[in-house]
This record gives structure tokens, sequence and C-alpha cells, in this order.
């Protein structure tokens, strides 16, 4: 069974500074990983998705790479505002079937 | 617009009823999902379904139900069975093709469902 790990589950940065989001897995048998944000109350976001035979995923100021063999992602999102505070979740694809982390909410502080 | 609707955005439950939540897409995808969502978990897979009058069970789908009689729509009824129904409920999604690795999940914004 796919295990998702996201570390830490919660973390707050000044404005300006870059963050830096984990995410792990257990099984590397994946087609893809997508990364969302969820605002509190709402529904996720689509961020990025990176297909399983590629290495990093940029849109804006945000990249995200995928190092399969050994079961991470890493979220990067540069010059943070008070506008990137929310919940970021990871999730990895197997078919039709994704499996979700618990996610990490960024306070990012003004 | 394209996209997932659900509703209604906040449902209240007696005990021992049945409630539907309500999800359609109209963004022409195969694949749909139901969710739940509980505080300081991740999503964990109700149900999903592949194609018109096909669903499969996810991880969790005791004391839930599902049909998929239009492709546009996925409703969830929540049923009496289900002993701990208070969480978020999420409705998803995708293209659906199978062994394509660009297939992106879709979401709405969610029904928060309380039971009193």
């Amino acid at each position: 069974k796919q295990e998702v790990t996201q570390i830490p589950a919660a973390l707050s940065v000044p404005e300006g500074e870059n963050l830096v989001l984990n995410c792990s897995f257990t099984d590397s048998a994946i087609y893809n990983l997508q990364w969302f944000r969820q605002d509190p109350g709402k529904g996720l976001t689509s961020l990025l998705l990176i297909q399983s035979s590629q290495r990093e995923q940029t849109s804006g100021r945000l990249n995200a790479s995928l190092d399969k063999s050994s079961g991470r992602s890493t979220l990067y999102i540069a010059a943070s505002q008070p506008g990137d505070s929310a919940t970021y979740l990871c999730a990895v694809g197997l078919g039709y079937k994704l499996s979700f982390g618990a996610g990490t909410t960024v306070t990012v502080r003004a | 617009d394209g996209g997932i609707t659900q509703s209604p955005k906040y449902l209240f439950r007696k005990e021992g009823q049945n409630v539907t939540l309500s999800c359609e897409q109209n963004l022409n995808h195969d694949a749909m999902y139901w969710y739940r969502q509980d505080p300081g978990q991740g999503l964990r897979l109700i149900y999903y379904s592949q194609i018109v009058n096909d669903f499969q069970k996810g991880d969790i789908a005791e004391g839930y139900s599902v049909s998929r009689e239009k492709k546009e729509s996925f409703p969830l009824t929540v049923t009496s069975a289900q002993k701990n129904p208070t969480a978020f409920y999420l409705c998803a999604s995708s293209p659906g093709v199978p062994g394509h690795s660009n297939t992106e999940a879709f979401f709405g914004q969610g029904t928060r469902l309380t039971v009193v």
C-alpha cells in the first residue's frame, strides 16, 4: 500500500523567503505526482503535475522536482507572499487512483 | 465556465438519515471520484468511476453508495450505516485515460457534512 508523508506539518516564514515543501512516498511505481493547494474550507487547486518520466516541472514562482528512485518530491515556492498562505498537498498517481499526504500548512508573515 | 460543482456546500444529517451529496462536471471527463477529508489526515478514496454505469469501491466505501447514470454526474449517498460521517467530502474528475501519466485530477469546492 502506498504511503505518502509530508514533513513538516506546518511552516511559518517571513514574506520574501523561499519555501521548500517535502513529500515522500513508499512505492516508486507511480504514473505521476501532483501538487495541490487548499485554502481553508475550500477544494483543491492543482498547481503542478509531474509525469513519472520527468524530473521537474515549473510554473511561475513554483518549481517541483521528482526523484522516483528515492521516493521524494520537493515543491519550491520562490519569494513567498502572504497570499501563498495555504495548505499544500502532494498526491501520487497510479492509474486512476491518487494517494495523498496529510499536507503542509504554510503561513507567510507580512 | 468549465469545472466541477458540488452541492450543497454545507449539509446537516440527523442520526439514522441517508443524505445525498451532488457532484456535476462539465469537463467531459470519463473518471470521477469521491474523497473524504478529516483534520490532520490525507484525503481517502471512497468510490471511483471510470465510465458511465460502472464504479468501484475505494479504501473506505463502507456506509456509502454511489451511482453513475450520466457522464456528468456522480452523486454520493451517505447512509445510516456510516457511523462517523462528519467530514469534508471532495469530488474530483480526470480524463482517466488508462496508462497515461498526464492524467491530472481536478476537484470541486467540497461539501461539509455534519451530524446533528
